[in-house]
């Protein structure tokens, strides 16, 4: 099984500020990563296919890199709405895997 | 708009079966396979397996196997997860997700709401 493990697990940002969340898998995944945004009692929204690819109506501070087995979330310019747990996911092989989460907070 | 409705939460004692639905809409419902997920209160996501809607295969997480069943209605365009021998840490919210997949890349695109099962005495 690939083991994705994101970091941090909690960042308390201030608006504005720029957000950085890891995530590294245990093997190669090629591009078959993507990021989720969830929100207390909320089903995880897709943010980020394919590593890279916003999706659709996504706002385009959220951005995706990576590839292989290092993968990068970034939100530009932190509003008060993107707090939430962030979970990446890849679909490479079965059984498909999460990241334990990192929480965002808002200062 | 693709839309995943899922039945209302539930509460069931140790070693019943409960069985979620998930109603979808807004595309072809045989065109793409419905993923199941697990979320264990205050933890991560947990993948449980999928079901191909139109031939009705499936393939599970080897931790749920003999213990969960998807099945899918076509004429009503839904699907269930089945999990029996519920014990109290299956308490969980339960997701389907729809899988889009193009050229062999896949990703789950839309999920339904949620639904709680909660297992207690």
């Amino acid at each position: 099984e690939i083991v994705l493990t994101q970091s941090p697990d909690f960042q308390s940002v201030t608006p504005k500020e720029k957000v950085t969340i890891a995530c590294r898998a245990s093997q190669s995944i090629g591009n078959s990563l993507h990021w989720y945004q969830q929100k207390p009692g909320q089903s995880p929204k897709l943010l980020i296919k394919y590593a890279s690819q916003s999706f659709s109506g996504v706002p385009s501070r959220f951005s995706g890199s990576g590839s292989g087995t290092d993968f990068t979330l970034t939100i530009n310019s932190l509003e008060a709405e993107d707090a939430a747990t962030y979970y990446c996911h890849q679909s490479s092989d079965l059984p498909f895997t999460f990241g334990g989460g990192t929480k965002v907070e808002i200062k | 708009q693709v839309q995943l409705v899922q039945s209302g939460a539930e509460v069931k004692k140790p070693g019943a079966s409960v069985k979620v639905s998930c109603k979808t809409s807004g595309y072809t419902f045989t065109a793409h396979y419905i993923h199941w997920v697990r979320q264990a209160p205050g933890q991560g996501l947990e993948w449980m397996g999928w079901i191909n809607p139109n031939s009705g295969g499936t393939n599970y997480a080897q931790k749920f196997q003999g213990r969960v069943t998807m099945t899918r209605d076509t004429s009503l365009s839904t699907a269930y997860m089945e999990l029996s021998r519920l014990r109290s840490d299956d308490t969980a919210v339960f997701y389907c997700a729809r899988i889009y997949c193009n050229e062999g890349l896949c990703y789950l695109d839309y999920w339904g709401q949620g639904t709680l099962v909660t297992v207690s005495s």
